[in-house]
């Protein structure tokens, strides 16, 4: 019940193309859904997050889906750019996050 | 600046040594966290603490030992009892009057064992 279960692994994008990666979780305890990005050899830091009273939130070029009912929230990333080359992390906490749950992770790298 | 400060960035270690890993926070942060990060894989979490003097193991404490003596510092041992403790260590805080359920991470310590 505490899983995150995210896809795919890896993804590779066309610079310009739409990036999506997918994440589902069990705990509908859960109240908060952070995307982390990570560049190789630094610590993740937070992307953008959501919280379940709504169904969508933008942020730039980066938007976040999710479905309450079917227990699934997305990362899209618009426009993707060689910038955004990166490890992308899903995650879900409740309670202020003492207890988050992150996902395996998606290697995204985007073609110049 | 505020932030978290971890060191040293890179540790060579002998087999059978073992080394402290440094993290220190000026957030003002209730709760810290150790993650091991294994190339190309996910976060696992090492131990925690949400409190000065108390800690609790996470999914991979074995081999591993911490303290938290200070809210500021929550040093992570890796013992000669970690049979692969080579891998990237990332420290995290969260909490404070303004949380939002956001970690904040360290850059990381990367241990390698010759």
């Amino acid at each position: 019940q505490q899983q995150v279960k995210q896809s795919p692994q890896s993804l590779i994008v066309q610079k310009g193309g739409i990036s999506i990666i997918n994440c589902a979780y069990e705990n509908t305890a859960f109240d908060y859904f952070p995307w982390y990005q990570q560049f190789p050899g630094k610590g993740p830091a937070l992307l953008i997050a959501i919280r379940p009273d709504v169904s969508e939130k933008k942020e730039g070029r980066f938007t976040i889906s999710f479905n309450k009912s079917a227990k699934q929230f997305s990362l899209h990333i618009m426009d993707s750019q060689p910038g955004d080359s990166a490890t992308y992390f899903c995650a879900a906490s409740k309670g202020g996050g003492f207890k988050t749950i992150f996902g395996a992770g998606t290697r995204l790298f985007v073609k110049a | 600046d505020g932030g978290i400060t971890q060191s040293p960035k890179y540790l060579f270690r002998k087999e059978g040594q073992n080394v402290t890993l440094s993290c220190e926070q000026n957030l003002n942060h209730d709760a810290m966290y150790w993650y091991r990060q294994d190339p190309g894989q996910g976060l696992r979490l090492i131990y925690y603490s949400q409190i000065v003097n108390d800690f609790q193991k996470g999914d991979i404490a074995e081999g591993y030992s911490v303290s938290r003596e200070k809210k500021e510092s929550f040093p992570l041992t890796v013992t000669s009892a970690q049979k692969n403790p080579t891998a990237f260590y990332l420290c995290a805080t969260i909490g404070g009057q303004m949380n939002t359920g956001e970690l904040f991470f360290g850059e990381g310590s990367r241990l390698t064992v010759l």
